[in-house]
């Protein structure tokens, strides 16, 4: 069964940094593309980023580029999703997603909150 | 950026009873490769996103066949056929034919 878990979530103050991890399981982790999409809480989804399945090219939203890098380490079955210079609106549930257009399968969500 | 709208934006219904959904986008979602990206997701109450329809009207695996989707271009529609009670939840169409992927505001159906 394909399978993503998301760790990393975490209360962090403005300013600070955060890196989300997800783990693939179930799948040809290599043959596919990795996204993120977030949630602010009440909220509407939000994509953040996609990483190719080479990781030779990666896509980010306007409101996080320059601030979120997404990453992946095929050998390990992981994408990462290294959060700088965090806001209080990246407050949300992070959820990471398999494929760059189809977003077949969804993990559980991690939870980021921004606040002093 | 391409952005979706969704109508209703909260959509009270009677179990047994059909519902629609409308989303309109702002521009063609007609890729270039001749695929229409658009995917309907539901979110349950406290749950995470599930895909229910993709490239407009290709149900997933173990969606019930009361879901339907259908349209063209900017204009589409999920339908479920005869509402009932697990079905509640918030539905969201989204585009994935153009950068940056988007997403409508969300549906709420309720019973």
């Amino acid at each position: 069964d394909v399978q993503l878990l998301e760790s990393g979530g975490d209360l962090v103050q403005p300013g600070g940094s955060l890196r989300l991890s997800c783990a693939a399981s179930g799948f040809t982790f290599s043959s596919y593309a990795m996204t993120w999409v977030r949630q602010a809480p009440g909220k509407g989804l939000e994509w953040v980023s996609t990483i190719i399945s080479s990781g030779e090219a990666t896509y980010y939203a306007d409101s996080v580029k320059g601030r979120f890098t997404i990453s992946r380490d095929s050998s390990k079955n992981m994408v990462y999703l290294q959060m700088n210079s965090l806001r209080p609106e990246d407050t949300g549930m992070f959820y990471c997603a398999r494929g760059s257009w189809g977003w077949d399968y969804w993990g559980q969500g991690t939870l980021v909150t921004v606040s002093s | 950026d391409v952005v979706m709208t969704q109508s209703p934006l909260s959509l009270p219904v009677t179990l047994g009873q059909p519902a629609s959904i409308s989303c309109r986008s702002s521009q063609s979602l007609v890729h270039s490769d001749g695929n229409t990206y658009l995917n309907w997701f539901q979110q349950r109450p406290g749950q995470s996103p599930r895909r229910l329809i993709y490239k407009v009207s290709n149900r997933d695996s173990g969606v019930p066949d009361r879901f339907s989707g259908s349209g063209s271009g900017t204009d589409f529609t999920l339908k479920i056929s005869r509402v009932e009670a697990e079905d509640v939840g918030v539905y969201y169409c989204m585009q994935a034919t153009h950068w940056p992927r988007t997403f409508g505001q969300g549906t709420k159906v309720e019973i």
